[in-house]
């Protein structure tokens, strides 16, 4: 049973373009949604978090909206880089534990 | 920086053996994770520990074990390696009362 839905699996934006994952999540208990980003032979790195007391949250070119009423949050990344390209996984969490989606392969041509 | 270090980044085994993974991490952190990651699936937690000798289940725990004698080192035991076994896997650490995670790099497992 998937608690954490993520879409699309890729994702292939030219450079400069507004790159947008979504995830959807069944769990109200939820209460932290973080992304985190991973290059090819590295682990994943905490990238941004939002707590569900707020709609939107930005840093710099990347910003999570959360819709909680949907139960749904996506990543935003605006000026997308090659520079960005990696998988991309959201998550949401009770305590310490979290529950990943299934990834987002993001590729950003020149 | 926090640094969580993985004792091998590849490893073969055959089927039947009795495998360990190790991870070392250097911030005393309480709480250590076990995850595996396949293409598809994205990270599914195996086990993961909020204190020394303390252990709990995650979400696929079948076929593994865990053992943590140490604050600073998680090992995950594959008592008898599978085929299905075949992944990679990732330790990561985080502060009690915090969400953060710090992942090692992984070790790529491959069960013949």
């Amino acid at each position: 049973q998937q608690q954490v839905k993520q879409s699309p699996q890729s994702l292939i934006v030219q450079k400069g373009g507004i790159s947008i994952i979504n995830c959807a999540y069944e769990n109200t208990a939820f209460d932290y949604f973080p992304w985190y980003q991973q290059f090819p032979g590295k682990g994943p790195a905490l990238l941004i978090a939002i707590r569900p007391d707020v709609s939107e949250k930005k840093e710099g070119r990347f910003t999570i909206s959360f819709n909680k009423s949907a139960k749904q949050f996506s990543l935003h990344i605006m000026d997308s880089q090659p520079g960005d390209s990696a998988t991309y996984f959201c998550a949401a969490s009770k305590a310490d534990k979290l529950i990943f989606g299934t990834g987002t392969r993001l590729q950003v041509f020149p | 920086d926090v640094k969580v270090t993985q004792s091998s980044r590849y490893l073969v085994k055959r089927t039947g053996e009795k495998v360990f993974l190790e991870c070392v991490q250097d911030m005393d952190h309480e709480n250590m994770f076990w995850y595996r990651q396949d293409p598809g699936l994205g990270l599914r937690l195996i086990y993961f520990s909020y204190d020394v000798k303390m252990k709990e289940k995650g979400d696929i725990p079948e076929g593994y074990s865990v053992s943590r004698e140490k604050k600073e080192r998680f090992s995950l035991i594959l008592e008898s390696a599978s085929t299905n076994q075949t992944s990679m896997y990732l330790c990561a650490s985080s502060l009690a009362g915090t969400r953060s995670l710090f992942f090692g790099s992984g070790t790529q497992l491959s069960v013949l």
